[in-house]
């Protein structure tokens, strides 16, 4: 089976960038999405194919590849950004997602 | 406007079974693949498993933990997806979400198992 490991933790002050990564095998020849959650709420796609992202979605989010690794960048991150992101991919009909990283922002 | 409804969800004793359900409208859901994720309370997400659509053969693939005792099924002309679940675990307990391939997800419906 395959994995995904992110940090269970960021923290960022008010506009700075902040940088999720995450690391695994599939994701050498699999897409990654990235999924921001906050509490009491079901997640919400921020990043596909990597680096593509979906409609109304702020520009402020980007992602990157390479190689095993992807990154969610949040650049001039808000105290609205505080939530639970998880990073995902599928590989061999099965879904996989990172442990998730909880990003504080003050 | 893509919406997505679960219900079904409640309490049951260790042992037991529960049908979810998911009712979908504001998009073609008989070309949907249709998935189940979970989230035991103050967890991650976790993946259940996934029906494709009829036309793309209406398969369906399910995580290791749930695998022979959860069902996806679908039902196109009501525009559902269900989750029949069979031989619940305390470790079932969860919130349970379905989403159209990860884009669009419903709001989740608990499942406690606890006796």
């Amino acid at each position: 089976s395959y994995e995904l490991t992110q940090p269970s933790s960021v923290s960022v002050s008010p506009g700075q960038t902040a940088r999720i990564t995450c690391s695994g095998d599939v994701l050498a020849k699999k897409y990654a999405r990235w999924f921001q959650q906050k509490p009491g709420q079901a997640p919400v796609l921020l990043i596909y194919k990597d680096s593509e992202r979906p409609s109304g979605i702020p520009e402020r989010f980007s992602g990157s590849s390479s190689g095993t690794t992807v990154t969610l960048t949040i650049s001039g991150a808000q105290v609205e950004d505080e939530a639970d992101y998880y990073c995902h991919s599928a590989a061999d009909n099965n879904w996989v997602f990172g442990g998730g990283t909880t990003l504080t922002v003050l | 406007e893509v919406q997505l409804v679960e219900s079904g969800g409640g309490l049951v004793k260790p042992g037991g079974s529960l049908r979810l359900s998911c009712g979908a409208s504001g998009f073609t859901f008989s070309n949907a693949w249709m998935t189940w994720v979970r989230q035991a309370p103050g967890k991650g997400l976790e993946w259940v498993g996934r029906i494709k659509s009829k036309t793309d053969g209406g398969t369906t693939d399910y995580a290791a933990p749930v695998k022979g005792r959860f069902t996806i099924s679908r039902d196109d002309s009501r525009n559902t997806v269900y989750l029949q679940m069979n031989s619940l675990k305390t470790e079932d307990t969860a919130v349970y979400f379905c989403t159209t391939d990860g884009a669009y997800w419903g709001q989740g419906t608990l499942v406690t198992v606890s006796s």
